[in-house]
């Protein structure tokens, strides 16, 4: 199986200013899914790219796909306090695993 | 729809007892995965099944732990006899095609297991 590696493994910043998360893998993939998870909730999927894409937009949210780097990013921008949670990122695969995600503090 | 539901919310037990998580995956979806979340060891994958057949449980840390899914709408996850390493948030998630694809997990909000 694979999983992602998330990087840094923690972030802190004010509010208003953009979060950039980064994430690696090792094998091909078809897609790659971003999901998010408040403090002691389930996974809430955010976005997810495929393979042949290189940007996507969801709201605050920009993913961009690196195929020929095996990397993706997640940049949040005008953060809130809100978005205060841990990001994972999830290569699709036989076994979708997750890493240990990056954990965002967005200080008021 | 309620989004997957899981039960109970909260175990607390003493070593040595069995332990039943349960969990009722979205209407529809056809495939429902059990983790286990600590902060050792993250979110580990235990076991995903596909239209209620197992897949791979090779997730599945030792035979104390079983899971079934008898229908498409109920699984659960038994550990008997529990230890206190079990400690854990389960959580299950389904969802609509593989995951190879773009099967977008729906989570439930997790069963916080406590073993004394």
């Amino acid at each position: 199986s694979q999983q992602g590696e998330e990087d840094p493994q923690a972030l802190s910043i004010q509010e208003g200013e953009n979060a950039t998360m980064n994430c690696s893998y090792k094998t091909s993939i078809n897609n790659l899914q971003w999901y998010r998870q408040n403090s002691g909730r389930g996974l809430v999927h955010l976005i997810l790219i495929r393979s042949n894409e290189r940007e996507k937009h969801s709201g605050r949210l920009r993913v961009t796909l690196d195929t020929s780097k095996k990397s993706s990013s997640l940049l949040i921008t005008a953060s809130r306090a809100a978005d205060t949670a841990s990001y994972f990122c999830a290569p699709s695969g036989s076994r979708l695993t997750f890493g240990e995600g990056t954990q965002l503090t967005v200080n008021p | 729809d309620a989004g997957v539901i899981q039960s109970p919310r909260h175990e607390v037990t003493e070593m040595g007892q069995e332990v039943t998580l349960r969990c009722k995956p979205i209407s529809g979806h056809d495939y429902l995965f059990w983790y286990r979340q600590t902060m050792m060891r993250g979110l580990e994958l235990l076991i995903y099944f596909n239209n209620n057949v197992p897949i791979d449980d090779s997730g599945m840390p030792e035979d104390r732990f079983s899971a079934k899914m008898p229908n498409a709408s109920f699984s659960t996850l038994k550990i008997q006899p529990s230890e206190p390493r079990d400690s854990a948030v389960y959580f299950c998630a389904s969802s609509l095609g593989g995951l190879g694809g773009t099967g977008e997990l729906f989570f439930g909000e997790g069963s916080r297991l406590t073993v004394l």
